[in-house]
């Protein structure tokens, strides 16, 4: 069964940089893309962009822009956000979600709570 | 970017009440719509894709529909699983947007 595991919860500085990670099982992990999604507390859902682990081409929403970088390992069919230059603004639940061929996000991985706090 | 507004913000039903939730989109969006379902401390879970079609799994009390660029879910007969949070979210064109959700709570 197709199944998205997140890396555990981070406590980081301000000004710092976060790597959280999503370790695919239960499908080709190279043909499916595979998109990042910000939820901060009580609020909505923000799309942050995607990756294409098959070749490594991602997409991101202008905001994200300098924000976040998305990479992938085929070898150990895991995806990658780094978030960078942290502020308060980007504590949040970070999800990583498999985008179907319907072309919706089908799967989802339980998500990462990033807090930025001195 | 397209702007997905969902009505009602919160929503209180009871059991076996017919619910509906709406998403109006700021442009044609066609049919690239999908509904999800979000517990609480959970990830969201697909209901419906493609304006009306349901995702695998799901119960067929839900259903969604489109008027234009108006999109609903309805939920036929409310049960107590289905208390949570419900958002939309286009797929029309980049970056994908989600409404602003609602929260459905019994009665």
């Amino acid at each position: 069964q197709v199944q998205l595991q997140q890396s555990g919860a981070e406590l980081v500085k301000p000004g710092s940089s976060v790597k959280i990670s999503c370790k695919a099982s239960g499908y080709t992990f190279t043909s499916y893309d595979m998109h990042w999604i910000k939820q901060q507390p009580g609020n909505g859902l923000e799309w942050i962009g995607w990756i294409y682990p098959g070749n490594g081409n991602t997409k991101y929403n202008q905001k994200f822009n300098g924000k976040a970088t998305l990479t992938a390992d085929k070898s150990s069919s895991t995806a990658y956000m780094q978030l960078s230059s942290l502020t308060s603004e980007d504590s949040a639940v970070y999800f990583c979600a498999r985008e179907s061929i319907t072309p919706y996000f089908d799967y989802w991985g339980q998500g990462v709570m990033v807090t930025v706090s001195s | 970017d397209i702007q997905m507004t969902q009505s009602p913000a919160s929503l209180s039903a009871s059991l076996e009440e017919i619910v509906t939730i709406t998403c109006q989109a700021s442009q044609d969006i066609g049919n690239w719509l999908a509904w999800y379902q979000q517990k609480p401390g959970k990830s969201p879970q697909l209901l419906i894709h493609s304006a009306t079609s349901l995702a695998d799994g799901i119960p067929s009390r839900f259903s969604g529909s489109r008027s234009g660029t108006q999109y609903s879910l309805k939920i036929s007969r409310l049960q107590v699983e289905d208390t949570g949070i419900y958002y939309c979210l286009q797929r029309y064109s980049n970056p994908p947007t989600f409404g602003g959700g609602t929260k459905l709570e019994l009665k």
